[in-house]
């Protein structure tokens, strides 16, 4: 199963965009890119995926490398309550598992 | 629908007694998975089920873990003679198997004392 590989921490000041970095060497052709984010003592939190194509929605961007080997998350105007974990994620083809890492851990400031 | 919904919500249990959680998947959602996530990690794989039909199993599930699914509605996990490693939070996902996001419940969080 693919691993992600993302820095374990990063600072973003409030109102900037924030870009989370994820190396996804491994991944096979048919294995989708999600992103999730956790707040302290809740479930994962949907954000956006994608198969190579970059993706927007009303959360974020998802840029995808054209060897699909790195991925960037975008959060455009960062704002304190985005201050979470976000784990990038591959999905497993056939079963939809998904493979979490670490996590980077977010803290947007004043 | 309100979501995933998990049940209970915290549990504490002496070292040797059997715990079962629940789990309610959004009613049209066909897969539903189980996770499990100790402190600092990110939620490993346990098992998961498409309708009634549990189709993978993590080695992390170990002969005391039981989940089942029936009817393809809710699901239960059972964990029998719990174990202080088994303390962390178990959270469980349901989606389409036609792909999109996974919806997570707010997890239960297991302590064995």
């Amino acid at each position: 199963d693919a691993k992600t590989t993302q820095p374990p921490s990063m600072d973003c000041a409030e109102g900037r965009a924030a870009n989370l970095p994820c190396n996804h060497s491994t991944i096979s052709g048919n294995e989708y890119v999600y992103w999730y984010r956790q707040i302290h003592s809740q479930g994962p939190q949907y954000i956006i995926h994608g198969l190579k194509n970059n993706e927007t929605n009303e959360m974020a961007s998802l840029i995808i490398t054209e060897d699909r080997k790195s991925s960037t998350l975008i959060l455009p105007h960062a704002t304190l309550r985005d201050t979470a974990v976000y784990y990038c994620i591959v999905r497993v083809g056939n079963t939809g598992k998904l493979i979490f890492g670490q996590g980077t851990t977010l803290q947007v400031k004043p | 629908d309100t979501g995933v919904s998990q049940d209970p919500r915290h549990k504490i249990t002496k070292r040797g007694q059997n715990v079962t959680f629940r789990c309610d998947p959004i009613s049209e959602h066909n897969r539903l998975y189980w996770y499990r996530q100790t402190l600092g990690q990110g939620p490993e794989f346990l098992t998961y089920f498409q309708n009634e039909a549990q189709l993978e199993k993590s080695r992390l599930l170990s002969d005391r873990f039981s989940a089942e699914r029936p009817k393809g509605s809710f699901s239960t996990l059972e964990i029998q003679r719990t174990e202080q490693g088994d303390s962390a939070m178990y959270l469980c996902a349901s989606s389409l198997d036609t792909g999109g996001g996974y919806t997570f419940g707010s997890g239960t969080r297991l302590t064995v004392v």
